[in-house]
């Protein structure tokens, strides 16, 4: 059955340290991987990596794919107290576009 | 100008009646999605439509009736609603065709069975 696990499950910081977050997956038929922030609200798109290897940047965030291990990482450096959400992986397979969600990383950035 | 609106936004109601979300997406994308978030904030597929075609129909009860009229619109009916039922219900859209394509998320519609 397709799998998508995340880690850790919750995560306090303060302001200013880097945290690395992670995803593994056992899915058929991979497509891609991407990654989201859920504050209060909808999930909003950070990254989507299809191929290993290859750094994705937005600012102080970045992600990066490991398909021969099953892996990504999401980076966030020099973190800020906005950046206190879920933040969710989800595996895109081939046919029919459906994601599959882990079951989110809650991050709390306390001043 | 919002990309994946959801009316309404909350949702009161007691159990054993029927009730409907709407999800409307201006992106011209030609699929969209319903899924369900629990308490734990586990996202979960129930529905996608691509084309005004169900092309995904995971294990959900009956009583959820999704109704597509159109490549912009996805409706998600729900009859005889159960306490299990609560939950945060997500419309998404994207394209489907070759590429890979991210999908946008609806503000959601917290509905809540009493």
């Amino acid at each position: 059955e397709d799998k998508v696990v995340q880690s850790p499950l919750s995560l306090v910081v303060h302001e200013g340290d880097t945290v690395t977050l992670n995803c593994s997956y056992e899915v058929t038929n991979f497509r891609s991987l991407l990654w989201y922030k859920q504050e209060k609200k909808a999930p909003t798109f950070l990254f989507m990596l299809t191929s290993s290897g290859i750094e994705k940047k937005s600012g102080r965030l970045s992600s990066i794919l490991d398909k021969k291990e099953l892996f990504s990482i999401l980076n966030i450096t020099a973190t800020q107290t906005g950046d206190s959400a879920v933040y969710l992986c989800a595996v895109r397979r081939n046919q029919g576009g459906k994601l599959i969600f882990g079951q989110g990383t809650e991050l709390s950035v306390k001043p | 100008d919002t990309a994946v609106s959801q009316t309404p936004k909350y949702l009161v109601t007691q159990m054993g009646n029927d009730k409907s979300i709407k999800c409307e997406q201006n992106l011209g994308h030609d699929t969209m999605y319903w899924y369900k978030q629990d308490s734990k904030k586990f996202l979960k597929i129930m529905f996608s439509y691509n084309n005004k075609e169900l092309i995904i129909n995971e294990t959900v009860p009956n009583r959820f009736s999704p109704k597509s009229p159109d490549k912009a619109h996805l409706n998600l009916h729900i009859n005889s609603l159960e306490l299990g039922d609560s939950a945060v219900y997500f419309c998404a859209s994207s394209n489907l065709g070759q590429g890979a394509h991210e999908q946008y998320f609806g503000p959601g519609t917290r509905l809540t069975v009493t």
